[in-house]
């Protein structure tokens, strides 16, 4: 069965710090693998998506994610964090009918 | 253009009352999901509509939920005899065609609060 898991709950960094978010997936095929961040009153909106080739796959906002099929992972990154990243960040595998298995999400705190 | 919109924004309602939320996807995609989510937990996928049929319902909880989308386009979220378990975020989101690998843009969302 489908599912995703990201470990941190809550993550803080000092703005301007380096971020990784983590991301472990559970697919049977070749997965289809998104990251949507959400912020407070609006809709997820979608920072980029995997489904073949180049394994470091780069999104808007300045956001990248490496595809680790080993590992089943598929972490986010950013190399130097703006106060306004401060949202929740959701994983996504992609199943059947493209319906989408969702992490419990990673809420991110920025420290001036 | 337009996004997705779901109204309304917000609905309180009292225990056993009917609700309905309504999901209107962007113009011409012709697939349509719904998808609630707790309080800090992730969307969890409800239905999946594949013009005006609903391809995968295998999310919907309980025969209290059901949904249409009669014209293929603006969908209905029906909720009956409404729980105070049926409190949460309930999430639209439209797809072009609804291949594997499509992005789903998701619309703002209707927070129900049932008291």
């Amino acid at each position: 069965a489908q599912s995703v898991t990201q470990p941190d709950i809550h993550i803080t960094v000092s703005e301007g710090a380096s971020l990784e978010l983590r991301c472990n997936y559970s697919y049977g095929a070749t997965p289809y693998l998104f990251w949507y961040v959400q912020s407070p009153g609006q809709g997820l909106q979608l920072l980029l998506k995997y489904f073949s080739g180049d394994t470091l796959v780069q999104g808007i906002k300045g956001f990248e994610a490496e595809f680790k099929r080993s590992q089943s992972s598929f972490n986010l990154r950013k190399p130097s964090v703006h106060w306004s990243d401060a949202a929740e960040y959701f994983c996504a595998v992609g199943g059947n009918f493209n319906k989408f298995y969702f992490g419990s999400g990673t809420k991110l705190n920025v420290k001036p | 253009g337009a996004g997705v919109s779901q109204t309304p924004s917000n609905k309180v309602t009292e225990k056993g009352k009917y609700v309905e939320l309504r999901c209107d996807p962007i113009s011409g995609h012709t697939a349509l999901y719904w998808y609630r989510q707790s309080l800090g937990q992730g969307p969890e996928f409800l239905i999946y509509f594949q013009g005006t049929g609903a391809a995968d319902d295998s999310g919907l909880p309980n025969d209290r939920f059901f949904a249409v989308r009669p014209e293929g386009s603006v969908s209905t979220l029906k909720i009956q005899r409404t729980e105070r378990g049926d409190s949460a975020m309930y999430l639209c989101a439209s797809s072009l065609l609804g291949q594997e690998g499509d992005e789903q843009y998701f619309g703002p969302g209707t927070r129900l609060t049932v008291t």
